[in-house]
């Protein structure tokens, strides 16, 4: 079946660097653009980052711009979020999600990861 | 950024009645970029409602959505237990992508 999981999540001090993976299962993964979402805990959801289907462009939110990176395997089927220099209000459930339509415009989240808990702390 | 603004943040409602969450946009947002989602606790989002009036696979027909330019809504016709949960708003306008900040719906 259509599945992300997410991996990498745990507990980090302040400043250290993280990287998060997002495997990809029961769908062509190369075809679809992916995103990142947070949400902090018991906040709403913050979207993080995307990177289109083949890697051509990558978008940030301005709290982790020059901070995070979001790139892809596709011979893996594996979304990457590297985090570095990690702050307290980093702390969050991080989702990865798929776009809705392959190769297409960006118009909805459609499959989620079930999420990995990271925690900054000293 | 566009920011959405959700309404109300908390609805009371019981099991039955109709339920009707807003979500009012910064800037005009087109259509086809307006999506909405569930979440309970513990859970992933899941879709509802893509391109502001579009049901998801699986989503019953109680669900609906509506609106254009810079005001949306999520209608549930008649409340199911299961639909006691908290809702959100994004848009795909532009980047950044934002959400909403969430409607909560509670039983009464």
């Amino acid at each position: 079946q259509v599945q992300l999981v997410e991996s990498g999540g745990g507990v980090v001090q302040p400043g250290r660097s993280l990287r998060l993976s997002c495997a990809a299962s029961g769908f062509t993964f190369s075809s679809y653009g992916m995103h990142w979402v947070r949400q902090a805990p018991g906040k709403g959801l913050e979207w993080v980052a995307v990177i289109w289907y083949d890697g051509s462009n990558k978008f940030y939110a301005d709290s982790v711009k020059a901070r995070f990176t979001i790139s892809r395997d596709n011979s893996k089927n594996t979304l990457y979020l590297q985090m570095n220099s990690l702050r307290a209000e980093d702390t969050s459930v991080y989702y990865c999600a798929r776009i809705r339509v392959p190769w297409g415009s960006f118009d909805a989240f459609d499959i989620w990861g079930q999420g990995t808990m990271v925690t900054v702390s000293s | 950024e566009i920011v959405l603004t959700q309404s109300p943040g908390t609805l009371s409602l019981s099991p039955g009645e109709r339920a009707t969450l807003s979500c009012r946009a910064s800037q005009s947002v087109s259509s086809s970029y307006l999506a909405w989602y569930q979440q309970k606790p513990g859970q992933a989002p899941r879709l509802l409602i893509y391109g502001a009036s579009s049901r998801a696979t699986g989503i019953p027909d109680r669900f609906s959505g509506s609106g254009s330019g810079t005001d949306f809504a999520l209608t549930i016709s008649r409340l199911e237990p299961e639909d006691f949960a908290v809702y959100y708003c994004q848009q795909f306008g532009n980047s950044p992508y934002t959400f909403g900040q969430g409607t909560k719906l509670e039983i009464k």
